[in-house]
């Protein structure tokens, strides 16, 4: 069973950079894709990009493009999401989901973490 | 993008209900479409995937079904622990995009 455990809660400033891991257990590593979704307090669910474990190829959503940093570690199993230049719309729950063994759904799930931007 | 247009965005039902969530592509996704249920304070949980599969574990009371570019979810008897949000979620092309979601609340 593969297991997503998350980096503990930040509380970062505006304008500064987070970075979020994910290390999974028992997982693939060099197949399906990783995900990062977040979620804004109240509000719904929203896709960021995916990294692809084996080549480190990613692809961002465009809101994010310019700000976001997906990256894995395959030595320790453990894949990151650092999010630059923070306001206090970045304030939320981001999750690590990956795929299942078939690809195209978002399977196993990270436990989240909570990033709060504020002054 | 493919936009998701989920509804309603939120019902009121008792224990035993039959509850459908609407799910509508902004283009054709094939079956390209999942369901999700999330708890407050919890991260998501798959129920369905592809349209109409259902995840192992996830009790034969959740069903999707596909017609087009509209999707349903169906909770044939509304158990306690249903009452929670459901998010659909297209996988056809990247950027991934999720509904806005459907709380499903106690009558």
């Amino acid at each position: 069973q593969v297991q997503l455990v998350q980096s503990g809660a930040e509380v970062k400033k505006p304008g500064a950079s987070v970075k979020v891991s994910c290390k999974a257990s028992e997982y693939t590593f060099t197949t399906n894709y990783m995900h990062w979704v977040r979620q804004a307090p109240g509000q719904g669910l929203e896709w960021m990009g995916r990294i692809n474990p084996n080549s480190g190829a990613t692809t961002y959503t465009q809101k994010f493009q310019g700000r976001v940093i997906m990256t894995r570690d395959t030595s320790v199993n453990t894949f990151y999401m650092e999010l630059s230049s923070v306001t206090s719309d970045d304030t939320a729950v981001y999750y690590c989901a990956a795929e299942g063994s078939g690809g195209w759904v978002l399977v196993y799930w990270g436990q989240g973490t909570l990033v709060t931007v504020s002054s | 993008d493919i936009q998701m247009t989920q509804s309603p965005s939120s019902l009121s039902a008792s224990v035993g209900d039959r509850v459908t969530i609407t799910c509508r592509a902004s283009q054709s996704i094939r079956r390209y479409l999942n369901w999700y249920q999330q708890k407050p304070g919890k991260a998501p949980k798959l129920l369905i995937y592809t349209a109409s599969s259902l995840q192992s574990g996830v009790p034969s009371r959740f069903s999707g079904d596909e017609s087009g570019t509209d999707f349903t979810l169906t909770i044939s008897s509304l158990q306690p622990e249903d009452f929670a949000t459901y998010y659909c979620q297209q996988s056809y092309s990247t950027p991934w995009t999720f509904g806005q979601g459907t709380r499903v609340e106690s009558k």
